[in-house]
């Protein structure tokens, strides 16, 4: 079957870094993406992997490795606005996006 | 309008009722998507369209129906509610089905089936 693993839940603290871990296995694989969702409302696209590596865009970065079925999403000086649902999506051999169930990131002062 | 619209935001629905959630986008996006989040769960596709004038199944299409007459517009019918569809409703669309397949979503419709 087709699955994506994330933790439930995290805390950081504001300016830190914090690391938000995905694992996943699909039938096929043409990509992975990440979006952040805050409480209430849709979904944002934050970033696209399809090869292995670290793609940097500002704060945020996303990592893939396509052999382990492994991406993170790394977010550096944590702001609290940052405070969110991080969704992790696999993109399968039919195109269709298999979600996590979400990582929600609680920042502290 | 930009981006994608949702109707209503919020509907409490009797059991039995027939009820159609709106999604309109003004992208010209080839390929649209409906969604349910509940939570606990990662987002479930109910069904999607890969252009306009076909649809097809997704992951839980039960209990749902949907066309695409149009481009824009990607209505979602609940034939009979139930219960267990009481969940926020997430409308999506992209440039076009294939890979680097960033979508874009509306603002949701809570929906409660009492």
């Amino acid at each position: 079957g087709q699955n994506i693993d994330q933790p439930t839940e995290m805390t950081a603290t504001e300016g830190a870094i914090v690391q938000i871990n995905c694992t996943y296995q699909t039938s096929g694989f043409n990509g992975l993406f990440w979006y952040q969702q805050h409480a209430g409302e849709a979904p944002t696209f934050l970033s696209y992997n399809v090869l292995d590596g670290l793609e940097e865009k500002g704060r945020f970065s996303s990592f893939l490795s396509r052999s382990k079925g492994y991406s993170y999403l790394l977010l550096k000086e944590l702001q609290m606005k940052d405070s969110a649902s991080y969704l992790c999506a696999a993109l399968d051999s039919n195109y269709q996006l298999i979600w996590g169930a979400g990582t929600k990131l609680i920042i502290k002062p | 309008i930009a981006g994608i619209t949702q109707a209503p935001t919020s509907q409490i629905l009797a059991a039995g009722r027939r009820m159609t959630l709106r999604c309109t986008q003004d992208m010209r996006h080839n390929a649209m998507y409906w969604y349910r989040q509940d939570l606990g769960l990662g987002l479930r596709l109910i069904h999607y369209s890969n252009t306009a004038g076909t649809t097809g199944k997704g992951e839980v299409p039960d209990g749902y129906s949907v066309s695409r007459a149009n481009t824009d517009d990607f209505p979602l019918t609940l034939a009979s509610a139930v219960p267990s569809q009481t969940s926020v409703y997430f409308c999506a669309s992209s440039e076009d089905s294939g890979s680097r397949n960033e979508q874009f979503f509306g603002p949701g419709t809570r929906l409660t089936v009492l």
